[in-house]
């Protein structure tokens, strides 16, 4: 089965200018999870969608990230406008309905670097 | 505040011997462990977990320990492998939640 695909895989533009990521996660996966590693710290939780609903947004920094999920299908997160400290790599992950159990794997992109400038 | 620490942000293994990386946690809801694997330019992969109601799992060449009482894991492999070279990171979950991932350890085995 195809993984979980995300682009751009690496993005540069100027503080202030809007960027969109996208996933698609694996195919029949109702879970979706977006991560963010900033150079060199942990990988932080963003959000997690069950379908097209987020069950968890807690993560989320501010209201400059928006993440949707419309169809249930593949997702997209906006950053508008973006500031330095928004650069990091964005991981998108997915894992089938009831199958987290914590004990589960979970599976991963590759990601999408972003640098602001 | 960071739940889940790895205080070791690299280490270097002769290729053959064990390498042992560790990791603490704060939070004592926490009940799954899971370390991942990631190589340059990839995902972040899964290697092995362990439930919080035992202290010990073992797969292959990895074997990961927990002490519930310190709120620490480690994990062993052995022997090392220079495949192995990539950074580890080391997550847990509260009752199926979201995972807390550690900054990550970057292992280099040299031959």
């Amino acid at each position: 089965e195809a993984g979980v695909t995300q682009f751009p895989s690496h993005s540069v533009i100027e503080k202030g200018q809007t960027v969109t990521l996208r996933c698609d996660p694996i195919s029949g996966h109702d879970n979706l999870y977006w991560y963010r590693r900033v150079m060199g710290k942990e990988i932080k939780f963003l959000l997690h969608f069950v379908k097209e609903s987020k069950q968890d947004e807690s993560g989320m920094p501010n209201n400059r990230f928006l993440a949707e999920r419309t169809g249930g299908t593949y997702s997209t997160l906006k950053v508008q406008p973006a500031e330095l400290e928004d650069s990091g790599v964005y991981f998108c992950a997915s894992s089938r309905l009831g199958q987290f159990t914590g004990a589960n794997v979970l599976t991963f992109g590759a990601g999408s670097r972003l640098t602001v400038l | 505040d960071q739940q889940v620490k790895q205080n070791s942000p690299s280490l270097s293994v002769q290729e053959g011997r064990i390498s042992i990386l560790n990791c603490d946690y704060t939070n004592s809801m926490f009940d799954y462990f899971l370390w991942y694997k990631k190589y340059p330019a990839e995902g972040p992969t899964f290697l092995i977990s362990i439930s919080s109601i035992k202290d010990k799992n073992e797969d292959g060449r990895f074997t990961v320990f927990l002490n519930k009482s310190a709120k620490h894991l480690s994990l062993h492999i052995v022997p090392s492998q220079p495949g192995d070279s990539a950074v580890y990171f080391c997550a847990a979950s509260a009752g199926a939640q979201k995972l807390v991932f550690g900054q990550g350890t970057r292992l280099t085995i040299n031959p």
